[in-house]
């Protein structure tokens, strides 16, 4: 079974604070990517990486950033946190027959 | 660039009674067409989807959906409702039409079922 984990289940964090949320898969797949979910908004894409190294901008990439040094690994980056990005955080990676796999989130809540 | 649309919030439905998610999409090509499915505090999990071949696609907790090109649609059904089928569901496509791997997702269905 493809496994996606996501380092924190839940994160307080305070107004000016760099955050780092980091994704974890095991079956080698390429392609990664990071949403935020919030009520009555559905799943918005924030990055997405395609290859090591490489990173594309989403639908709401503002005040974030990502990493992809290892191809198991992709980090998204929120470089002065603001309570607007109080949301959960969810990581999906694809297989080779296009299904996403997700992660079980992180609740984040910027005070 | 594709787009989802679940026109309703949440649909309720008794027990044993069959249980019907809406989804209409919108792609310049073909389609691949998901559904997910996330259970509270949960990340999403992967029910079923529609790349080619039979309209009619079987998916995982005895899920199915029909994809109908002529009225885009791509509705997720189920005979016999469970109690533990209240969660939220959320359609997804891609447009291979399009250059990137992108999926868009639906706003989601709140479903409860009623015991």
């Amino acid at each position: 079974d493809v496994k996606v984990t996501q380092s924190s289940r839940y994160l307080v964090k305070r107004t000016g604070e760099k955050v780092f949320l980091e994704c974890v898969q095991d079956m080698d797949h390429e392609n990664m990517f990071w949403y935020r979910q919030d009520p009555g908004l559905g799943l918005r894409l924030i990055y997405f990486s395609y290859d090591v190294k490489m990173k594309e901008k989403g639908d709401i990439p503002e005040g974030y950033s990502v990493s992809r040094e290892k191809k198991e690994r992709f980090s998204l980056i929120l470089e002065s946190a603001s309570t607007n990005q109080t949301s959960m955080y969810l990581c999906a990676s694809v297989d080779s027959i296009e299904t996403q796999y997700f992660g079980p989130g992180t609740r984040l809540l910027v005070l | 660039a594709q787009s989802v649309a679940q026109p309703e919030d949440q649909v309720n439905v008794a027990e044993g009674n069959p249980l019907t998610v809406k989804c209409t999409y919108s792609v310049s090509g073909n389609p691949y067409l998901f559904w997910y499915v996330q259970y509270p505090n949960r990340g999403l999990q992967f029910l079923l989807k529609y790349i080619t071949g039979d309209n009619l696609v079987k998916g995982s907790y005895g899920f199915e959906a029909e994809f109908n090109k002529s009225q885009t649609s791509f509705h997720l059904k189920k005979p016999s409702a469970l109690v533990s089928d209240s969660a939220l569901y959320f359609c997804a496509v891609r447009d291979m039409g399009d250059g990137n791997n992108r999926l868009a997702f639906g706003k989601g269905n709140q479903v409860v079922v009623i015991p």
